[in-house]
């Protein structure tokens, strides 16, 4: 029953790698979003896509990028991974931004525990 | 800027009380509006949405809209220990991305 599936539930790398981390969905939804979660800071946007290959940045882009190549696969690129970016990764989807509040409410996936040493 | 307050706690209710979370935001154009809950090394899930002024009921939890003072509550009747979770609180206006507050730690003791 699993709806949104993110590759990796722990990863450790070190300064300056380059990270990717995976999100699938199989609902068919338009919108895909990338947040961070740090204690006392909240749920914050990194970026989010309304179709395939447009993405706009949310709050906290800097270092980070993505790519949306398909319509159920939102990726998110960490080019030059650093310590501060040591974070737990939570992707999310939603049917559309209109129509029926129904289908603006957000699938998360289970999220990725990123440590950078 | 789109903000969407929350106190952070914790909350701490006795086990069978009625436990009430509140969130303000600053957007008036906001339309939709979610209570998400979050436990502890968990990812969010969809509790209650609301989209007009007025109450909510489903089952133990009750949603309460009003939008001419920005506000908006849950509310969880008969709290049992296994409700202990962060809240979370989204608005959506027209964009598509909803505005979340920081989290309500909410914690049931026996």
């Amino acid at each position: 029953d699993v709806k949104v599936t993110q590759s990796s539930r722990y990863l450790v790398k070190r300064t300056g790698e380059k990270v990717f981390l995976e999100c699938v969905q199989d609902m068919d939804h338009e919108n895909m979003f990338w947040y961070r979660q740090d204690p006392g800071l909240g749920l914050r946007l990194i970026y989010f896509s309304y179709d395939v290959k447009m993405k706009e940045k949310g709050d906290i882009p800097e270092g980070y990028s993505v790519s949306r190549e398909k319509k159920e696969r939102f990726s998110l690129i960490l080019e030059s991974a650093s310590t501060n970016q040591t974070s737990m990764y939570l992707c999310a989807s939603s049917l559309t931004s209109g129509g029926l509040a129904g289908a603006n409410v957000l699938t998360f996936g289970a999220g990725s525990r990123l440590t950078v040493l | 800027q789109k903000e969407v307050e929350q106190n952070s706690g914790p909350l701490s209710v006795p086990e069978g009380a009625i436990a009430s979370l509140n969130c303000t935001y600053s957007d008036r154009g906001s339309q939709s509006f979610f209570w998400y809950r979050q436990y502890s090394g968990k990812s969010p899930e969809l509790i209650m949405s609301i989209y007009s002024n007025g109450d909510k009921e489903d089952g133990r939890f009750t949603a309460q809209l009003n939008k001419a003072s920005q506000y908006v509550s849950l509310l969880i009747r008969d709290s049992q220990p296994s409700d202990s979770a962060t809240y979370l609180c989204a608005v959506k206006g027209g964009s598509y991305i909803p505005t979340f507050g920081r989290g309500t730690s909410l914690i049931v003791h026996p």
